[in-house]
Order: C-alpha cells, then structure tokens, then sequence
C-alpha cells in the first residue's frame, strides 16, 4: 500500500535560518506528491505540488523537487519566517489503480517553530 | 477558498449517543472526503465519496457511516459515539491539483 514518511520534529529554528523537512514515500503507481501547511486552529492549505517526477513545485519561498530515484520529496526554504511556524504534512494521491479518486495518504506531520 | 463549510465547528457529546457532522460544498466537485486528525497519526481518511450515493471506506471506517444525497452535502455519522472518536475531523473536496479542506469539527466525546 502507500505510505508516507517525514521527519516528525518538532523543529525549532530561528528567523532567516534554511529550512529542510524530509519526506519520503512509497506507492504503487506514479503518485502525485503534496505539501500542506496547517495554522493553528486551521484547516490544511495546500502549500505546493509536483505531478510527477524532476517537477519543482514551489510556493511563498517553499520548494520540493519530487525524486523518483530516492522516493523523496523533501521541503525547503532559504529564510524562514516567525510567521512560518505551523504544521506541516506531506502527502500523496496515487491514482494509478482505480481511476482518479483523489484520494491522500498523509505523513504524521512536522511542527515548525521559528523564533525572532 | 473552496467554498467547503463544516458544522457544527465544535461538539461535545455523551459516549452512547449519535452524531452527525455535515459538509457542504459550493464547488459541485464529484469527490469529496471525510479525514480525522489526532495527534502521532497526521490525518486518515474515514471515507470518501465519488458521487450522489456513491461512497466507500477509508483506512479507519469502522464506527463511522456516510451519506450523500445531493452534490454539495457529505454527512458523517457516528452511529454511536465513543471515546476513542474524540477528534477533530476535516471535510475535503478533491481535485487533479489537490485536495481543498473545510476548517474542522472539534469533536469532544465524554
């Protein structure tokens, strides 16, 4: 079955330091890869994807390049912000068997804290 | 925004007794999904649904019916409520470009 794996933190950084969360998948098809971020007391935005792979998917400063050799789909940014701090999930849609229903399989999430 | 709207926000209720959550949707999507978030397991689908009456199980189902009579309205039951169904559950919509997500239910089961 499919299944996601991400660092699960919590990680604390300070303002403008480089972020990297990793993320890493296994599915039985040729997935469809997300990141999504949750504020608190919010629902999940989606924050960027990539459809298939070598895409860079990018957002707000956030990039994730989806590697098929590593089966990873690792978040970055350069200079995080306080207003950064959040939860955030990697996901992925494999639609290969069944049809296209969309359907996520989420990582347990990663929280992000980042002081002034 | 997607146009998602959940209610109520925030429930208590008494273990035993049922509860409905109810989605709406603005967006006439065909999929739409029910997911509970707790903490250590990141969100798991508990259904989903790919059209007026056509719905299916999730990786954590058991405890748990839906129902969709209309497009727009994806109803979850919890036929009778207990503690380990304390959560807060998240109503999606899905597309080719993703899935779009409602701003919870707070479900407090005691």
């Amino acid at each position: 079955g499919n299944s996601v794996t991400q660092m699960e933190g919590p990680v604390t950084l300070s303002e403008e330091a480089f972020l990297t969360i990793n993320c890493t998948y296994t599915a039985t098809g040729y997935p469809s890869l997300f990141w999504y971020v949750q504020y608190p007391g919010e629902g999940l935005q989606l924050l960027l994807k990539a459809t298939k792979a070598d895409d860079k998917g990018s957002n707000k400063g956030f990039e994730a390049t989806y590697r098929k050799e590593t089966t990873s789909f690792h978040l970055e940014k350069g200079s995080v912000q306080v207003s950064d701090s959040a939860v955030y999930f990697c996901a992925l849609s494999d639609s290969s068997s069944g049809g296209s229903n969309y359907k996520l399989t989420f990582g347990k999430g990663t929280l992000l804290t980042v002081n002034p | 925004d997607a146009g998602i709207t959940q209610s109520p926000r925030h429930k208590v209720t008494e273990t035993g007794t049922p509860v409905t959550l109810r989605c709406h949707q603005t967006e006439n999507h065909r999929y739409m999904y029910w997911y509970r978030q707790d903490p250590g397991h990141g969100l798991r689908l508990i259904h989903y649904s790919y059209g007026v009456k056509d719905t299916d199980k999730g990786e954590v189902s058991d405890g748990y019916s839906v129902s969709r009579s209309k497009t727009e309205d994806f109803l979850l039951t919890l036929e009778s409520a207990t503690s380990s169904q304390t959560s807060v559950y998240f109503c999606a919509i899905g597309t080719g470009g993703g899935a779009f997500f409602g701003q919870g239910t707070r479900l407090t089961v005691v």
